[in-house]
């Protein structure tokens, strides 16, 4: 069973610091990833997407993906309290495939 | 600019009755799927469908059915209401095209109570 998981939670950081959030998952194959943010009786919003290995930067918001460890993570730069949220995610296997999700880890930004 | 519209935003039902949550999508995805997510819980999926007149179980089908007419429309239908369905479903719609590099798009959600 294809399984996506995430550091667990919940994960506290002063304002301004540097937030760091982790991902591993059990398919080689998996083609894409996700990382969504939801806030309390929210539904999950897209903040960044990876495709390829490395960095791929979004103002405050980067992505890392290393396809040989099978991991990706997001970094949140300067965080601040509206940050606090349960962050999702997410991968997408490829054809004939499902995305699947992780358990979300729940950041706190202390101000 | 609609997206995935899910109605409705809230129920309640007792125990045996039986509801349809609605979903509908703007975007001419041809993948939709119904999530549930349990409190402080991830995204289980129900069901899911890669185009109209084709659906197929997710991780947690039971007690649920769906159907997809239409490109736009996919409705859960809650058999015979139980308290293990209370949850939140979140509908999601997909733009499968060419690649995988798509996300999901969500709905904002039907908070269920079931007494």
């Amino acid at each position: 069973q294809k399984e996506v998981e995430q550091n667990s939670g919940p994960l506290s950081v002063p304002e301004g610091a540097i937030a760091s959030l982790n991902c591993t998952y059990s398919d080689r194959g998996s083609q894409s990833f996700f990382w969504y943010r939801q806030y309390s009786g929210k539904s999950p919003e897209l903040i960044m997407s990876i495709y390829s290995n490395g960095d791929k930067e979004d103002g405050r918001f980067t992505a890392q993906l290393n396809k040989a460890s099978q991991y990706v993570s997001l970094l949140i730069r300067d965080s601040q309290p509206s940050d606090s949220a349960t962050y999702l995610c997410a991968v997408n296997g490829g054809y004939g495939q499902n995305f699947v999700f992780g358990p979300g880890t729940r950041l706190s930004v202390l101000p | 600019n609609a997206g995935v519209t899910q109605t409705p935003k809230f129920r309640i039902l007792k125990i045996g009755q039986s509801m349809t949550l609605q979903c509908t999508q703007d975007m001419n995805h041809n993948y939709m799927y119904w999530y549930r997510q349990d409190p402080g819980m991830g995204l289980k999926l129900i069901y899911y469908s890669v185009g109209a007149g084709i659906t197929d179980k997710g991780e947690v089908p039971n007690g649920y059915n769906v159907s997809r007419s239409t490109t736009e429309d996919f409705p859960l239908r809650l058999l015979s209401a139980a308290p293990s369905q209370t949850s939140v479903y979140f509908c999601a719609s997909y733009d499968r095209g060419f690649s995988y590099n798509s996300p999901l798009h969500f709905g904002n959600g039907t908070r269920l109570t079931v007494t």
